[in-house]
């Protein structure tokens, strides 16, 4: 069966530091993976979304930036974190338009 | 690009009774689908129910349904002898040829006794 993991589920980190989120998908092959965060009260914006290896497409301008060194691997970084970064950090996968799985998400919280 | 609009930022149902949830969309695409996600306080993203456009029946999950009307682009959910554990966040959402999923604002229902 197809299953997402995603962690750390929390994480507390200074300003200026940097940021490493990894997210891994099981039983399926060459999904497409998604970042998406989601501030306090508010809905879920996707940040990058990536259809391969190596190809990813940034949403939204930011100190943010996102890699696919696997298939099944996707990774949401920073080097330097900003106040404003702090939020709930979702992945998701899908295979086809009609299902979407999310991991059970990363709350960041930058101090 | 394509949006998705939640007018009700609040919903509040009596146990047992009924609810709808509003959402619109705005696409140029005439192949896509629709969602509705449950979010908990736990925050996990759960689906609710989903839409193919082409498909002219509205979706039916026991006791969640949908209105789904193409032409007004609107995409209400029905939930119907509501309980406790129905409380949460609901989140409407489009995908269509792009494959990203675009989420509207939420709505929070309250479920009282």
């Amino acid at each position: 069966s197809q299953t997402i993991h995603q962690w750390p589920a929390t994480l507390v980190q200074p300003v200026g530091s940097p940021l490493s989120l990894e997210c891994t998908v099981e039983g399926t092959s060459n999904p497409n993976l998604y970042w998406y965060r989601q501030a306090a009260g508010r809905g879920l914006q996707l940040l990058f979304y990536s259809v391969g290896i190596g190809q990813i497409s940034s949403e939204v301008p930011q100190n943010l930036s996102a890699s696919r060194p696997q298939d099944r691997q996707f990774i949401l970084s920073s080097k330097k974190l900003l106040l404003s970064d702090s939020g709930f950090y979702l992945c998701a996968w899908s295979v086809d338009l009609g299902g979407y799985t999310f991991g059970s998400g990363t709350r960041l919280t930058v101090v | 690009a394509q949006t998705v609009t939640q007018s009700q930022p609040e919903m509040s149902v009596q146990e047992a009774e009924t609810v709808t949830l509003s959402c619109t969309y705005d696409t140029s695409e005439s192949d896509y689908y629709l969602f509705w996600y449950k979010q908990p306080p736990s925050r996990q993203m759960i689906l609710v129910i989903r839409q193919e456009a082409y498909k002219q029946q509205n979706a039916t999950e026991n006791r969640f349904s949908v209105n789904f009307q193409k032409a007004a682009k609107s995409f209400s959910l029905k939930i119907s002898d509501s309980q406790l554990g129905d409380a949460a966040m609901y989140f409407c959402a489009f995908t269509g040829t792009a494959s990203k999923l675009t989420f509207g604002t939420g709505t929070r229902l309250q479920v009282t006794l």
